[in-house]
């Protein structure tokens, strides 16, 4: 079965630096993969999907790659800031229907 | 924006008693799925409904059940509650697909304590 692993459980940087993220999935390749963010207590918050055609994505200050070769997943934070400290999860379609396998996240914090 | 109402938002309940979650979905978006949250888990899926029809399941125990209202509303109905019940539930709800690519919208969770 898929499985999908986020090398670390925390990460910590500094302020205006970039923060990079990684998703690795063990199996076959999706046709999409996605990120979220979630704080605590709270439900997660969608911010980017990237198809298996493509290679990059940007929004805002965030990018996404994709690489199937590698089966893997970068997901970047430039210029960080403070308030982006927050645990990001990495996701993958788990069935036909569209539910989703998640990543165990990684703990982002972006110290002053 | 209108997002997804979970109610409610805490709940505790003792061993073997039944709890119902309810979950009001996005307007016009057409699946509803529920995913529980173990302290410091990653959500895990566990049922999802497509137009009132449950359509997939996952880790859901059978001592759980849940439906899908004409309205949209779907309800987590759980059963002889478990110590091990005790994580927060979300649920999440789509809008109709568009080339098979879409995000989930999260609701705010349940937590549900057993004690």
């Amino acid at each position: 079965s898929q499985k999908i692993e986020q090398n670390s459980e925390a990460l910590n940087i500094q302020e205006g630096k970039t923060a990079t993220l990684t998703c690795n999935y063990t199996n076959y390749s999706p046709a999409y993969l996605q990120w979220y963010r979630q704080d605590p207590g709270r439900g997660p918050v969608f911010l980017l999907l990237i198809r298996e055609n493509e290679k990059e994505k940007r929004k805002e200050r965030l990018k996404v790659t994709f690489d199937t070769t590698l089966k893997q997943s970068l997901f970047h934070i430039t210029a960080s800031q403070p308030a982006d400290s927050a645990t990001y999860l990495c996701a993958l379609r788990r069935g036909s229907q569209g539910n989703l396998i998640f990543g165990k996240g990684t703990k982002l914090s972006v110290k002053p | 924006a209108a997002g997804v109402i979970q109610s409610p938002r805490h709940l505790i309940k003792e061993k073997r008693e039944t709890a119902t979650l309810k979950c009001y979905p996005i307007p016009r978006h057409d699946t509803v799925y529920w995913y529980q949250q173990g302290p410091g888990q990653d959500p895990q899926f566990l049922i999802s409904f497509y137009e009132k029809m449950q359509s997939d399941k996952g880790s859901i125990p059978d001592r759980f059940s849940a439906q899908q209202f004409s309205d949209y509303h779907s309800e987590l109905n759980m059963s002889s509650l478990e110590l091990g019940d005790s994580a927060l539930y979300f649920c999440a709800s789509s809008p109709p697909q568009r080339g098979g690519y879409n995000e989930q919208f999260f609701g705010p969770g349940t937590r549900l304590t057993v004690l």
